[in-house]
């Protein structure tokens, strides 16, 4: 049972890549949602998805797209990467549709040049 | 749209001292979640808080919602090494499907 698992950890662009963040949780959660922290400014939401087929902008989203493959997959894609976008970016999920816990990927440090 | 402020951003404390973090938020709030995490680690959920008012305990943890439900309150007893890490609330709006929107977290430093 391995929880919410992300992939890449860590990630070096060149200003103007693309590149995709994956996430994949293994609980039956509905709910997934991708979130950056810079420091000194928590967590910041981009996108949320509260079930299987539906995705939502959060504070940040510009920059950024998602998508929902199925249940247990949330992507994230940088369509043409800035230095603005460099952060940590984690994905979580939740059981319970606009309530309950999250529970957090490792994150993925993420470098734009 | 909904802010969550948190205070303070950084505190040092020697092993044995109290700590409290604040979080106040522009909202009135269905419920509000702590999370903790731990240098290079991800956000770890502590708990869950719903009723105006309401304590929990939590060992040397003690965590409060304020009773018009816009702010919370995280107090560590007598810390420890091991408690160092960014506390974060996170609070979520009444009504509908609402995001769960954080604070900017409070790191603790703890001194042997």
């Amino acid at each position: 049972n391995a929880g919410v698992t992300q992939t890449p950890k860590f990630q070096v662009l060149k200003t103007g890549q693309s590149m995709t963040l994956q996430c994949a949780q293994d609980m039956n959660h509905n709910s997934m949602y991708w979130y950056r922290q810079d420091p000194g400014m928590g967590l910041r939401l981009i996108y949320y998805s509260a079930s299987e087929g539906t995705t939502d902008k959060g504070e940040v989203p510009n920059g950024y797209n998602v998508s929902r493959l199925n249940k247990r997959e949330f992507s994230l894609r940088l369509e043409s990467a800035a230095p603005s976008q460099t952060s940590v970016y984690f994905c979580a999920s939740s059981d319970a549709t606009g309530a309950g816990e999250l529970f957090f990927g490792e994150g993925s440090r993420l470098t734009v040049l | 749209g909904q802010q969550v402020m948190q205070i303070p951003q950084y505190q040092h404390v020697q092993e044995g001292e109290d700590f409290t973090t604040y979080c106040n938020s522009s909202t009135t709030l269905s419920n509000i979640q702590w999370y903790k995490q731990r240098p290079g680690g991800h956000p770890v959920f502590l708990i869950q808080l719903v009723k105006s008012g309401e304590v929990k305990k939590q060992k040397r943890l003690t965590f409060q919602f304020g009773e018009a439900k816009k702010n919370s309150s995280l107090h560590i007893t007598a810390t420890q090494t091991t408690d160092v890490g960014t506390y974060f609330c996170a609070g979520r709006r009444s009504g509908g499907y609402n995001k769960l929107i954080f604070g900017a977290g409070t790191r603790l430093a703890v001194h042997p």
